[in-house]
């Protein structure tokens, strides 16, 4: 089964709106973390945002917060008033229990910004 | 001062050939990594260090040889390459089991 489930290949969001995107995870484990990366056409990895599964408060990071609903086991990125230099790819990740780096990707939605 | 760099960025052999990719982070981290991304930009973890000790040794040919000299380097010796050895590797650390910050990759291409 898929650890971390990402439905959308592909997103598109007018500049300056919202927009939402879904990742889902599976995991018998009581610690975890979830992160966002992104993936910009130039290829490096961009650390967004982290929520741990024990943190009360959903992560913020500027214009980007992560829709953390623990019982659906899901954890959405949330990007504000969108930018067209947000175009990019965004991969969801988890890392399972306390005693483990090992992260786990999805397979990512690919994010496009118009005008 | 770049965080944790990769060299070479594109790398283009032939079959059978060994080659290497180093990687070194300046950010004063524990544990470092190796990742590969496919060409369907699906990403998966390759190996971890600690403190210069293998931690994630995943399911990888033994032609696939990562080497830690110290805590800020970490680099990876590919022997005998196969065409499905091409994909963008990258290089991350991390400090204790916080974010990992990703090198700007390798992209390696084997004909």
């Amino acid at each position: 089964a898929q650890k971390i489930t990402q439905t959308q290949p592909g997103m598109f969001v007018q500049e300056k709106e919202a927009v939402t995107l879904d990742c889902t995870y599976d995991t018998s484990d009581q610690s975890y973390g979830l992160f966002w990366y992104k993936q910009p056409s130039s290829g490096e990895m961009i650390f967004l945002i982290y929520q741990g599964s024990y943190d009360e408060q959903n992560a913020t990071e500027g214009r980007y917060s992560l829709n953390f609903q623990k019982a659906r086991k899901s954890a959405n990125l949330v990007i504000s008033a969108s930018q067209l230099g947000d175009s990019a790819m965004y991969f969801c990740a988890m890392r399972e229990g306390l005693n483990t780096d090992k992260l786990i990707f999805g397979t990512g939605t690919r994010l496009q910004v118009f005008p | 001062d770049t965080a944790v760099s990769q060299t070479p960025k594109y790398l283009v052999t032939q079959m059978g050939n060994d080659k290497s990719i180093k990687c070194e982070q300046n950010l004063g981290h524990d544990t470092m990594y190796w990742y590969k991304q496919d060409s369907k930009k699906f990403l998966k973890i390759m190996f971890s260090y600690n403190n210069k000790e293998l931690i994630i040794n995943e399911t990888v040919p033994n032609r696939f040889s990562p080497k830690s000299p110290d805590k800020a380097h970490l680099n990876l010796h590919i022997n005998s390459l196969e065409l499905g050895d091409s994909a963008v590797y990258f290089c991350a650390s991390s400090l204790y089991s916080y974010e990992q910050y990703f090198g700007p990759g390798t992209r390696l291409t084997v004909t």
